[in-house]
Parts: C-alpha cells; structure tokens; sequence
C-alpha cells in the first residue's frame, strides 16, 4: 500500500542531543513537508521540499535542519539550539500543490 | 499571524446532535480549503474540501458552508457519532505558488452517547 511511513513512533533524547527523525513515501509524491504540533497550537509549518535538492523554510524553522537527497525521503533534524523540542512532529507530502496532501502517524519526540 | 483562526477549541455534542466548527481566514487569494479530521496518536486525514466557487459541499453527514464575503467557512457534522470525537482541523491554500496548507489551531470534538 502507498502511503508515508514515519519512525520511529516515540522518541526520547536527553537535552543538548541533535535527533532525526525519518520520512519516506511510496505516493511518487513531489511535496515533503514537516510540521510540529502543540496543544492549542494546531500545526506549524518547518520545512518544505517541492523537489530533490531544494527545500525552504517555514514559519518555525529556526533549530531544524531537513535534507531531500531522493524525491522518497526528507528527513528532519531537532538539533540542539531548538529550545523546546518536545512535541509531535508529522511529516506530509503532496503530488503537485494542496490537494492529495497525506500525512504520516507522527513521530512523539521527548526530550528530557 | 495566524492566517486561519479557528473556533471553538472544544466541543462536546450529545449522540445525533449536530457539531459545528468554524473558520475565518485572511488573505482572499486563498482557493482552496480543507478540513482534516485527526485522532489521537495518528496523522490528520482529509475529511472533506471546498473552493470558493460553490458555497456548499456534502458528503454524506458532514458538509462545507463556506461563505466568500464574509472569508469564513465551517464544518458541520449531521447526527454526530461517538466514532467522530477526534480533533478536526480546518485549512487553507493557494492552488499556485508554494501551495502549503495553513491550518487552524484545532478543535476538540467530543460526542457523549
């Protein structure tokens, strides 16, 4: 089945420690993106990808880093200068544009 | 800037009832408007999508009002299930360009049986 496939599920990482979390999709999908999600908060746009080699930055991308090496895979860094990392992070792609935009199942990240 | 604001934050709607989440976005290039349905632990899914050129669009117990004039648009679930508590997002974009989603912040349905 096509979809996108996030991993791990749940992540714990002591504070100071740079984490990536991964990204593929089998959808032939064009678009890559990540969002962070707060209580309260809704989804807030990091990085965007609309095509390998090039990517550019959301509304919150300051102590993420993100690659697009092949058109399946964006993954994301947390780094250590994002001051409050915790959160559940999801990953999207798009075949052109808004419409066909799927998620994957999030990944938990706590840093303690 | 929150470019969608969504309202209320929860809600909580006895079985059968209707549940209604509303939006108000502001840039009016916006033509394309989505509303995704999240439960927990999982990504959203699209629910159901509108473009301005219709004010209404239903499938099945769940319709789109969208209003152009007044820049709002809102979800209304029909004889609502507990099988619909799950956070519900309303969204918005521009069909060229970027073409990334700006979402609202979520409400919280909850349906009592």
């Amino acid at each position: 089945d096509g979809g996108i496939t996030q991993s791990p599920k749940y992540l714990f990482r002591k504070e100071g420690q740079n984490v990536t979390l991964s990204c593929e999709q089998n959808l032939n999908h064009d678009a890559m993106y990540w969002y962070r999600q707060d209580p309260g908060q809704g989804l807030r746009l990091i990085y965007y990808s609309q095509i390998v080699n090039d990517f550019q930055k959301g509304d919150i991308a300051e102590g993420y880093s993100v690659s697009r090496e092949k058109k399946e895979s964006f993954p994301l860094t947390v780094t250590s200068a994002q001051k409050n990392p915790t959160a559940f992070y999801l990953c999207a792609s798009s075949p052109n544009g808004p419409n066909g935009y799927t998620f994957g199942s999030g990944t938990r990240l706590t840093v303690v | 800037q929150q470019q969608v604001k969504q309202s209320p934050q929860s809600l909580i709607v006895q079985k059968g009832g209707i549940s209604i989440i509303n939006c108000a976005y502001e840039n009016t290039a916006f033509d394309y408007f989505p509303w995704y349905q999240q439960f927990p632990g999982k990504g959203p899914a699209l629910l159901i999508a509108i473009r301005p050129d219709v004010s209404e669009k239903k499938e099945g117990r769940f319709t789109i009002s969208f209003n152009k004039s007044a820049k709002q648009f809102s979800l209304h679930i029909m004889d609502s299930q507990p099988g619909d508590s799950a956070t519900y997002f309303c969204a918005a974009s521009l069909q060229t360009g970027a073409n990334n989603l700006f979402f609202g912040t979520g409400t919280r349905l909850t349906v009592i049986p």
